[in-house]
């Protein structure tokens, strides 16, 4: 058990509805990420937050995807209009202070867009 | 910029060995090794970074040639339990980011 929950465990929605995911990471862990992962590929980044700020966003993440840190604890992360391409695992990791850095990650939510 | 693995899948037996590599073309900071069992999420393993320090757990070893921007994750007396994906995942710049390799498959047979 690495301590990062994720909620909802899975989601399955309709073309061009909006979903949330959220994420609580280890406690006093100051870095949180979000993650994509297709079947057979490893992660790929979205986006992640240091405390409350939003440090990166990747290029490949389109306006559809939004992810927040209020307060620096908990995360969200949003689609709107989600689309048959965006089926994938979501996954977040968070880091403590200090380094090495390393990546907890959480069990991830299944998203299925029909 | 996505670090190449290879072996792309090794079948072992019990008690043999297996050496899992990572390369990258560009200029590294760190390199972070995790397992991933099916249905599950990765579980940290190593990561090594430049300069030399490592962190990770006391029966997994690994390596990092920074002059050639490789990194090996080394498996002895593998376990049944050793099964699963292993991905890579590499850091420029102490930027926190980390891209991931495609992964590379192992499963360890009685």
């Amino acid at each position: 058990d690495t301590g990062v929950s994720q909620n909802p465990r899975h989601k399955i929605t309709k073309r061009g509805q909006n979903v949330t995911f959220r994420c609580d990471p280890i406690s006093e862990h100051n870095r949180l990420y979000w993650y994509r992962q297709t079947l057979g590929q490893g992660p790929e980044f979205l986006t992640y937050f240091q405390n409350e700020a939003q440090l990166e966003k990747s290029r490949l993440l389109s306006d559809r995807f939004s992810a927040e840190r209020p307060k620096g604890s908990f995360s969200t992360l949003e689609i709107q209009r989600t689309e048959q391409g965006d089926s994938a695992m979501y996954l977040c990791a968070s880091s403590p202070k200090g380094g090495p850095y390393e990546q907890y990650f959480g069990p991830g939510t299944r998203l299925t867009v029909t | 910029q996505q670090p190449v693995q290879s072996p792309q899948a090794v079948i072992l037996r019990e008690g043999e060995d297996a050496v899992i590599n990572c390369s990258s073309s560009k200029a590294l900071y760190s390199v972070h090794w995790y397992r991933q069992k099916h249905g599950e999420a990765p579980v940290f393993l190593m990561i090594l970074l430049k300069g030399g320090e490592q962190k990770g757990h006391d029966k997994i070893s690994a390596s990092f040639n920074e002059k050639k921007q490789q990194s090996s994750l080394y498996l002895t007396a593998s376990q049944l339990s050793y099964s699963g994906t292993y991905f890579c995942g590499t850091e420029m710049d102490s930027s926190y980011k980390l891209i991931f390799g495609s992964g590379t498959r192992l499963l360890v047979r009685p």
